[in-house]
């Protein structure tokens, strides 16, 4: 079975504190793609990456960085100095090419609210 | 002018009413999907589309059904409204290949059954 579980369904923070939203999946195939979402209110979502499996990685874009570990199945995400911008959905997702169906699997998503 | 675009933004329909949710896309992409967002659920898919003549049930495809009339155009129906179908449904086209390149999704329709 494939999944995605994001256990955080809520956090809260203060701005400028480091913020880490944890995802834990599940695959048996060694071929696969993780993926990151951010959905701020106005519903749209809005691409922040895409991973391989064969790429462990870590990756920093500007205050995002990302954490892939393959041994724990997880792909956590960390936002530093987080501000209120921040304040959003993010849902960890997960493609199986061997599915054949080019879906994502998505977690149920973590909700995330930068006080000022 | 949006990759993906979905109409109507919003919606309120009455339970028992036909209703159909549009999606266009430039992105010039055979692959097609319909998802569904519920709260604390994430987003499940619908249905998909490789290409005009191949349409494929997800994984909650009862109640709903659609259409692929063109390459760029995926509609999706609900025949028979009812409460539990109120849910923001996204459309979304991938590249080539079932690995989720460049995937990119519509801004989704807020659907209310009433």
């Amino acid at each position: 079975a494939q999944k995605v579980t994001q256990a955080q369904t809520e956090i809260s923070v203060v701005e400028k504190e480091d913020v880490t939203l944890d995802c834990v999946y599940e695959t048996r195939d060694t071929t696969y793609y993780l993926f990151w979402y951010k959905q701020p209110p106005s519903g749209e979502l809005v691409f922040l990456i895409r991973r391989n499996s064969f790429d462990e990685q870590n990756e920093i874009s500007g205050r995002y960085s990302w954490n892939f570990q393959k041994s724990t199945s997880s792909f956590n995400f960390t936002i530093t100095a987080s501000q209120v911008v921040d304040s959003a959905v993010y849902f960890c997702a997960l493609n199986v090419p061997s599915s054949n169906t080019g879906k994502l699997i998505f977690g149920q998503g973590t909700t995330l609210q930068v006080k000022p | 002018d949006a990759d993906v675009t979905q109409t109507p933004r919003n919606r309120i329909t009455k339970t028992g009413k036909r209703i159909m949710l549009e999606c266009s896309q430039t992105k010039g992409h055979d692959r097609m999907y319909w998802y569904r967002q519920d709260p604390g659920l994430g987003l499940r898919l619908i249905y998909y589309s490789f290409d005009v003549k191949d349409i494929n049930k997800g994984e909650i495809s009862d109640g709903y059904s659609v259409s692929r009339q063109a390459q760029a155009k995926f509609s999706l129906s609900l025949e028979s409204a009812i409460p539990n179908q109120t849910a923001l449904y996204f459309c979304a086209t991938s590249g080539p290949g079932n690995s989720g390149y460049g995937y990119t999704f519509g801004s989704g329709t807020r659907l209310t059954v009433v």
